[in-house]
């Protein structure tokens, strides 16, 4: 069973990085596409992007050009970084697993909200 | 991107009663649809995975059928933990797109 934590600040200034990370645990990094999904309160599902254990990724194109994901399988975490955030970014944000390219997700992290405010 | 839409918005039954959901992908997904729970408060899980087929534990009164453009979710004879929302998801193509989702409420 994977399991997936969320960890970072639940408060970000406006124009600012947002910067999460996922910690990993019961599964092996090289088995899944490990993903980051967030959701505005009282809202939908949107997909931000997603990235393999070998650093292979792949982005939305609608938050492509602010979006970074980065992974250390030696730690078992994965990161999410948002540039230039505004408040349209306040949401929720999952991190989750999937095990094909073209991806369900079959495991999530409980999620953490993420404000932008100042 | 592949827009999914899902109806109703809003569907309000009655334990022990059967919940119709559907979803209509803007273009052919094949069979590469999924569908969640989701209770307030908590991360979605996965119940049903390419169209049809039931995710680890989930109970067979879960049950997911349609391929191309149109599908359904249908739960047998609603239990109370079932009334929550419920999204698809395509994988065909990326980016990975969800739908609105669908509330199921207690009438």
């Amino acid at each position: 069973q994977v399991r997936l934590q969320e960890s970072g600040p639940g408060l970000v200034k406006p124009s600012e990085t947002l910067s999460l990370t996922c910690t990993v645990s019961g599964g092996s990094m090289r088995s899944y596409y490990w993903s980051w999904i967030r959701q505005p309160p009282g809202k939908g599902l949107e997909w931000i992007g997603y990235i393999y254990y070998s650093g292979s990724t792949n982005y939305n194109p609608s938050l492509k050009s602010r979006v970074t994901i980065s992974v250390d399988t030696s730690k078992n975490q994965f990161s999410l970084k948002l540039s230039s955030v505004t408040a349209a970014d306040t949401a929720v944000y999952y991190c989750a697993a999937g095990m094909f390219y073209l991806t369900n997700f079959d495991y999530w992290g409980q999620g953490t909200l993420v404000t932008v405010s100042s | 991107e592949i827009v999914l839409t899902q109806s109703p918005a809003t569907l309000s039954l009655s334990p022990g009663e059967r919940a119709t959901l559907s979803c209509r992908a803007s273009q052919s997904v094949s069979s590469y649809l999924a569908w969640y729970q989701q209770k307030p408060g908590q991360a979605p899980r996965l119940l049903i995975y390419d169209a049809s087929n039931r995710a680890t534990g989930i109970p067979a009164r879960f049950s997911g059928s349609g391929s191309g453009t149109d599908f359904t979710l249908t739960i047998s004879s609603l239990e109370p933990e079932d009334f929550a929302v419920y999204y698809c998801q395509q994988r065909s193509n990326s980016p990975f797109t969800f739908g609105p989702g669908t509330k199921v409420d207690i009438k």
